[in-house]
């Protein structure tokens, strides 16, 4: 059972932007800025598109946004396309407990 | 350009221990955190344990004790070792480069391609 919360699954049509939580608790999401997100296509390594909360590391298109607020990160894809259909997976430093590094994953699909 | 590549026996036999290296090329294995990362057939990624350059470790408890992360600074690796396999220890295993400080350990900026291991007799 995973600390980090997600939706199974998301969609929208091409062009249409879509939002997926990632909701934890006070002591990972909602009190430090380390939450990163990860895209997964099938057969492939996870691909890190977001860092520190909303910073995409280099090469990443900018139609990938992250933010938080409260215990609740959120990844937003803007003018969805077709290869943005994969597994995503939320990330977040915590400080003690349990290891759930992960979240529970998000299936997009582009309709 | 950092490449993590995983590098292992694809079948392992139920009770017998799981081994796997990472050898990374294109960068120093100093000054961050690597971790072991798996995924079983259609499910989600679970993290196993990290292992700093130094050689201090965590791993995920709920593989209990059943998990040695080692490392070899001279060859640029590090390894993986998992004891008493059963068939849920069936799964992709990937090696990944976390960050330098302890707050961005799970911030995995480069991974490896992945290696399938089964366990079977």
């Amino acid at each position: 059972q995973s600390a980090l919360t997600q939706p199974a699954s998301v969609s929208g049509s091409p062009g249409q932007s879509i939002t997926i939580s990632c909701t934890g608790t006070s002591s990972d999401v909602g009190d430090y800025n380390y939450v990163s997100w990860y895209q997964q296509h099938p057969g492939k390594a996870p691909k890190l598109i977001i860092y520190d909360v909303s910073n995409r590391p280099s090469g990443v298109s900018n139609r990938f946004s992250g933010s938080k607020s409260g215990n609740t990160a959120s990844l937003t894809i803007s003018g969805l396309q077709a290869e943005d259909e994969a597994d995503y997976y939320c990330s977040s430093y915590r400080s003690s407990g349990t290891f759930d590094v992960f979240g529970t994953g998000t299936k997009v699909t582009v309709l | 350009q950092v490449q993590p590549q995983e590098s292992g026996p694809g079948l392992v036999k139920p009770s017998e221990t799981l081994s796997l290296t990472c050898t990374v090329s294109g960068g120093s294995i100093s000054y961050y955190y690597w971790s072991w990362i798996r995924q079983p057939p259609g499910k989600g990624l679970e993290w196993i344990g990290y292992i700093y350059y130094t050689g201090s470790t965590n791993h995920n408890p709920s593989l209990e004790s059943r998990v040695t992360i080692s490392v070899d600074r001279s060859k640029n690796q590090f390894s993986l070792k998992l004891s008493s396999v059963t068939a849920a220890d069936t799964a992709v295993y990937y090696c990944a480069r976390g960050g330098s400080r302890m707050t961005t350990v799970n911030t995995f900026d480069y991974w490896g391609q992945g290696t399938l291991v089964t366990v079977s007799s």
